[in-house]
């Protein structure tokens, strides 16, 4: 069964830091990863979404990278701002759960001015 | 804007009534999936469907029922509410298409309340 881990649950950063959110998953055999951002009481937002056959994939200040034969994918924030705050989560689609996401629990993360 | 529109955004029910979430989207995706969001306990999916018609249950699919009578719609309905059916429930649709495969698009989500 493939689980998701993320660390750390909760990070607290000053404003202006670049930082890495970790994401790691016990199955390499996915079709694709996705990060998303949770605001507290919202939905989630689609930050990024790579597949399987990509190293990594970039959207402003966000990057992201896979490694599918370790597992691990990281996601950075370049220059974090407060607006940054919230919690981030990765998911993979395994190929083994047709079109089925599995999550992490997530990182919160808090961007201090 | 496209995406993913779900109805009603709050709501409070009283223990033993009944109520449907609507959920609706104008993507032309064929999967639709209703999700549970608990603190500590992430997201867990209740019921998917992978096109008009079909439906089939996820982790905790106990006390829900669904249905997708039609491509762009997908309902999540409490026949008997429970206070252990309180939650944030999410929807989200995806296309699949050949060898490609595309992100999730979540909605804005529903806060229910069993009292």
């Amino acid at each position: 069964k493939q689980e998701v881990t993320q660390i750390p649950a909760a990070l607290s950063v000053p404003e202006g830091e670049n930082l890495v959110l970790n994401c790691s998953f016990t199955d390499s055999a996915i079709y694709n990863l996705q990060w998303f951002r949770q605001d507290p009481g919202k939905g989630l937002t689609s930050l990024l979404l790579i597949q399987s056959s990509q190293r990594e994939q970039t959207s402003g200040r966000l990057n992201a990278s896979l490694d599918k034969s370790s597992g691990r994918s990281t996601l950075y924030i370049a220059a974090s701002q407060p607006g940054d705050s919230a919690t981030y989560l990765c998911a993979v689609r395994p190929e083994t759960s047709g079109s089925r996401l599995t999550f992490g629990e997530g990182t919160q993360l808090t961007v201090n001015p | 804007n496209a995406g993913v529109t779900q109805t009603p955004k709050f709501r409070v029910l009283k223990t033993g009534q009944s109520m449907t979430l609507l959920c609706a989207q104008d993507m032309n995706h064929e999967y639709m999936y209703w999700y549970r969001q608990d603190p500590g306990m992430g997201l867990r999916l209740i019921h998917y469907s992978v096109g008009e018609g079909t439906t089939a249950k996820g982790e905790v699919p106990d006390g829900y029922n669904v249905s997708r009578l039609k491509k762009q719609n997908f309902l999540l309905g409490l026949e008997s509410a429970a206070p252990s059916q309180t939650s944030v429930y999410f929807c989200a649709s995806t296309r699949i298409s050949g060898t490609e495969n595309y992100g999730y698009t979540f909605g804005s989500g529903t806060r229910l309340t069993v009292v």
